[in-house]
C-alpha cells in the first residue's frame, strides 16, 4: 500500500525559505508515477504547487514558479519543496502527492500545517 | 483563482441524490480526464472518481461521476449523513501546463 508522509517546520518566518520533505513508503519512487505538491490555505480551496516527472523534469504553477523548486531523491525514496521569500499569504496545509502524467492525484499525504509568522 | 467553477454548496436529506457540478473550458475538462475528491474536515483529500467516471477500490457506488464536454458532474444517490463534506473536481490544463482544481462544494446532509 503506498503511504506518502509530509514533513517539515511547522512556522516559517517572512521572507526565509519552507522546505518541506515528502517520504513515500510502499512504492519506488522511480517506477512509473509523478509526485506533486499541493496547498490548501485556511478554509479556501486546493492549489496545485508543482510536480516532478520520473524524468526529473519539473513542472510548477506559474503564479509560484519564481519562487519554488521540487526535486527528487530517489536513494531515499523521498522529494522536496523549496519556496522561498514566503509571506503570510503562503501560510497553508501542504500536501504531497502521487499522480500520472497530465492526470490528478490518486494518493495523498496527510498533509502538514505551516504558518508564516515572526 | 480557480477556472474550475463548481456551486459553493448543495444540500439534500438521507437517501436524496445529490448532483454537484464542474464548469470549465476546453483546455482542461474539453480534452483531460476529470477527477473527484472528497474532503473531510481536517483530512486530506480523498480520490472518488477517476478518469471521469471510474470509481476507486473501495468507494460506493453511490458516488458517480460524468462528463459532457466542458462540464463534468459527481452525483451521490442515497445520501448519509456521513457525505457531509467539501467535494473538489480537478483536471490538467493543456493552456497553462499545469493541474487546476474546482472551487469547492460543500455538501450538507440536512
Amino acid at each position: 500500500q503506498v503511504q506518502l508522509q509530509e514533513s517539515g517546520p511547522g512556522l516559517v518566518k517572512p521572507s526565509e525559505t519552507l522546505s518541506l520533505t515528502c517520504v513515500v513508503s510502499g512504492y519506488s519512487i522511480g517506477s512509473g508515477y509523478h509526485w506533486g505538491w499541493i496547498r490548501q490555505p485556511p478554509g479556501k480551496g486546493l492549489e496545485w504547487i508543482g510536480s516532478i516527472y520520473q524524468s526529473g523534469a519539473t513542472d510548477y504553477n506559474p503564479s509560484l514558479r519564481s519562487r519554488i523548486t521540487i526535486s527528487v531523491d530517489t536513494s531515499k525514496n523521498q522529494f522536496s519543496l523549496q519556496l522561498r521569500s514566503v509571506t503570510a499569504a503562503d501560510t497553508a496545509v501542504y500536501y504531497c502527492a502521487r499522480h500520472l502524467y497530465i492526470e490528478p492525484m490518486d494518493v495523498w499525504g496527510k498533509g502538514t500545517t505551516v504558518t508564516v509568522s515572526s | 483563482q480557480s477556472v474550475l467553477t463548481q456551486p459553493p454548496s448543495a444540500s439534500g436529506t438521507p437517501g436524496q441524490r445529490v448532483t454537484i457540478s464542474c464548469s470549465g473550458s476546453s483546455s482542461n475538462v474539453g480534452s483531460n480526464f476529470v477527477y473527484w475528491y472528497q474532503q473531510l474536515p481536517g483530512t486530506a483529500p480523498k480520490l472518488l472518481i477517476y478518469r471521469n467516471d471510474q470509481w476507486p477500490s473501495g468507494v460506493p457506488d453511490r458516488f458517480s461521476g460524468s462528463k459532457s464536454g466542458t462540464s463534468a458532474s459527481l452525483a451521490i444517490s442515497g445520501l448519509r449523513s456521513e457525505d457531509e463534506a467539501d467535494y473538489y473536481c480537478a483536471t490538467w490544463d493543456d493552456s497553462l501546463s499545469g493541474y487546476v482544481f474546482g472551487t469547492g462544494t460543500k455538501v450538507t446532509v440536512l
